[in-house]
């Protein structure tokens, strides 16, 4: 079975700087997908960004980009000039490319604290 | 499209009382996922269906939970009897079946169980 792991329980930034999140996973496939989310404390999960495992270039959107590195199975977020509106939990997810169906493996979450 | 609708957005019960979660999907999509949020084990896949078969209910905790899907645009997850350890918040999803189908989340549903 696939696992998700987020080693950073809380991440702080101050505001308008670059904060990275982590995220490794486990897996014997080669092929899958791997997504951010974020939730605020409103609750709503929204989808910040995702990469195809078979690409190499690195996804971006806007000020949010992911360094993926396949062979160490790690996959990290970078928010470049945060904002106050960015804090809030980051979960990191894996879903496989052979599976059936759009089911999602979630890590612990990341707690992110912006500072103004 | 209004998005995933779920309701309640909040419920408080007492143990032993049922407790019924409901579910709108996305029009059109055809797969529909429920998962629980809670601190100690964040976000766990409890069941999911496609075109209102269960595909994977291993994530059902136990036979107290039940979920159904009578049609495409309707689901409920049921917890009979309640627990205090049931309470989390509940979040249904809904997406369609191809590789590139984004999954869409409902609001979620906060669950307390006194």
């Amino acid at each position: 079975a696939q696992t998700v792991t987020q080693s950073q329980p809380e991440m702080s930034v101050q505001e308008a700087e670059t904060v990275t999140l982590s995220c490794t996973y486990d897996t014997s496939e080669s092929d899958y997908y791997l997504f951010w989310y974020k939730q605020p404390p409103s609750r709503q999960m929204i989808l910040v960004i995702r990469q195809e495992a078979y690409k190499q270039q690195n996804a971006t959107e806007n000020r949010f980009s992911v360094n993926f590195q396949k062979a160490a199975k790690s996959f990290s977020l970078k928010i470049s000039d945060s904002q106050l509106g960015d804090a809030a939990m980051y979960f990191c997810a894996y879903r496989s490319g052979w599976e059936y169906g759009n089911k999602l493996v979630f890590g612990a979450g990341t707690i992110l604290r912006v500072k103004s | 499209d209004a998005g995933v609708i779920q309701s309640p957005r909040h419920e408080v019960t007492e143990m032993g009382q049922e407790v019924t979660l409901r579910c709108k999907p996305i029009s059109g999509h055809n797969s529909l996922f429920w998962y629980r949020q809670t601190m100690m084990r964040g976000l766990e896949l409890l069941i999911y269906f496609n075109n209102n078969v269960p595909i994977d209910d291993s994530g059902m905790p136990e036979d107290r939970f039940s979920a159904k899907m009578p049609n495409a645009s309707f689901s409920t997850l049921k917890i009979q009897p309640s627990e205090p350890r049931d309470s989390a918040v509940y979040f249904c999803a809904s997406s369609g079946t191809g590789l590139n189908e984004k999954l869409f989340f409902g609001s979620g549903t906060q669950l307390s169980v006194l």
